[in-house]
């Protein structure tokens, strides 16, 4: 069964940092690329970033670029997105989900920008 | 706005079909297979229809996709009470090089 669970939310100050982290199971990690799908309260989804399999294609969405880094550790079944500069629209909750094509998403995981 | 355009809102009643539309253009919908989620209020979404007009293991057979040029269909037949959610098409964006995802289109059941 895949699972994908993501961690790391919370609420910071704009401008402030966060990492968010999704740790995978259930497949065969380093075979499938991985995204970032963020949906903000009461707003529909909206594609962040990807990375391939070995990490070495990133992309991101222009509203992020700069600003967001994609990351993976295949050696822990796990990827990240590091958030800098957050602003307040950043607010939302963030899904891990699997392929470019996205199959299958986490539970998610809320981001508050707020002072 | 979003680059693909669904309709916000559609409606039935217990039994009837369904047909929800997303609309894009040639360097998105044109070029690329569509996929379809849903997603009840309050949960993560899940893939509904992959590639224009597969099914994933699980999904009833009342739900089924279909792509024409720079458009894609998803229709619901046999309306029930439990597709009452939110609805979304996807596909990718070979000018923005990234993913795109339909503004989303409540479902309501009567």
């Amino acid at each position: 069964e895949v699972r994908l669970l993501e961690s790391g939310g919370g609420l910071v100050q704009p401008g402030g940092s966060l990492r968010l982290s999704c740790a995978a199971s259930g497949f065969t990690f380093s075979s499938y690329a991985m995204s970032w799908v963020r949906q903000a309260p009461g707003k529909g989804l909206e594609w962040v970033s990807a990375i391939g399999g070995s990490g070495d294609t990133t992309l991101y969405a222009d509203s992020v670029k700069g600003r967001f880094t994609i990351s993976r550790d295949n050696s822990k079944n796990t990827v990240y997105l590091q958030m800098n500069s957050l602003r307040v629209e950043d607010t939302a909750i963030y899904y891990c989900a699997r392929n470019f094509a996205i199959d299958y998403w986490g539970q998610g995981n809320l981001v508050t920008v707020s002072s | 706005q979003s680059v693909l355009t669904q309709p916000p809102s559609a409606s039935g009643t217990p039994g009837q079909k369904i047909t929800i539309s997303c609309s894009g253009s040639s360097s998105n919908i044109g070029g690329n297979t569509v996929n379809w989620y849903q997603q009840v209020p309050g949960t993560a979404p899940r893939l509904l229809i992959y590639t224009n007009d597969q099914r994933p293991s699980g999904v009833p057979d009342r739900f089924s996709g279909s792509k024409s040029g720079t458009s894609a269909s998803l229709a619901i037949s046999d309306l029930q009470s439990e597709d009452e959610a939110d609805y979304y098409c996807a596909t990718w964006d070979d000018s923005l090089n990234g993913r795109l995802f339909g503004g989303g289109t409540k479902l309501t059941v009567l």
